[in-house]
């Protein structure tokens, strides 16, 4: 059974960069979409982007400018990096499999919570 | 790329059916079958039980239907039970290949 598994440090100073870790464990196939998503507290979900195991990325228009997905594929790992965060960053941030078209995403990591603070 | 609009709130009796709208436009829902409902309880993460507007994963209940009219999507929960009791979100694959959420409905079982 895939499991997904968020890291990364809980506290980010302000201007700084947010980079976070998806583990990837009980993979075998290499044909899966890889997202990350947010949820400031008490709000709802947001979409940041995605990479294909082949390496293709999309971002989330409002956050592209500041949002790099890569992976590393012989750790079955794919990072996150947001850089130049402010308060409006902080959130919990989930990692999931699958696509954002025909499929859906899923399953979702347990999220990892991010503060934006000094 | 405005969200999807959810009612923020739904209630409803053990045993009865509710309903939760969710409306997009033509870019979104209108042109695609790629609306998927999340149901997420508190301190928890995000759990497809909807997909492709009415398909379900494996392992959800047949409780749980989703429907499509136009540019608005809905999820229909028959049978309501207290652990149905949690947030839910739509999502819909947007024209400009995106993903865009609905701002969530929080459904309380009296």
């Amino acid at each position: 059974q895939v499991q997904l598994q968020e890291s990364g440090p809980g506290l980010v100073k302000p201007a700084e960069t947010l980079s976070l870790t998806c583990t990837v464990s009980g993979e075998s196939s290499t044909d899966y979409y890889y997202n990350w998503f947010r949820q400031p507290p008490g709000r709802g979900l947001e979409w940041i982007g995605y990479i294909f195991y082949s390496g293709s990325t999309n971002y989330n228009p409002s956050l592209k400018s500041r949002v790099s997905i890569s992976r590393e594929t012989s750790k079955w790992q794919f990072s996150l990096k947001v850089t130049s965060v402010t308060a409006a960053d902080t959130a919990m941030y989930y990692c999931a499999r699958g696509s954002i078209a025909a499929g859906g995403v899923q399953p979702w990591g347990q999220g990892t919570l991010v503060t934006v603070s000094s | 790329q405005s969200a999807l609009t959810q009612p923020a709130s739904v209630s409803g009796s053990p045993g009865q059916s509710i309903t939760i709208s969710c409306t997009g436009t033509s870019s979104d829902v209108g042109i695609y079958s790629y609306v998927c409902w999340y149901q997420q309880h508190p301190g928890k993460a995000p759990k497809l039980i909807i997909f492709d507007v009415t398909s379900r994963p494996s392992g959800i209940s047949n409780r749980f239907s989703g429907s499509k009219s136009g540019n608005t999507a809905s999820l229909t929960i028959s049978g309501l039970q207290a652990e149905d009791e949690a947030d839910y979100y739509c999502s819909s694959y947007t024209r400009s290949s995106t993903l865009i959420f609905g701002g969530g409905t929080k459904l309380t079982v009296l």
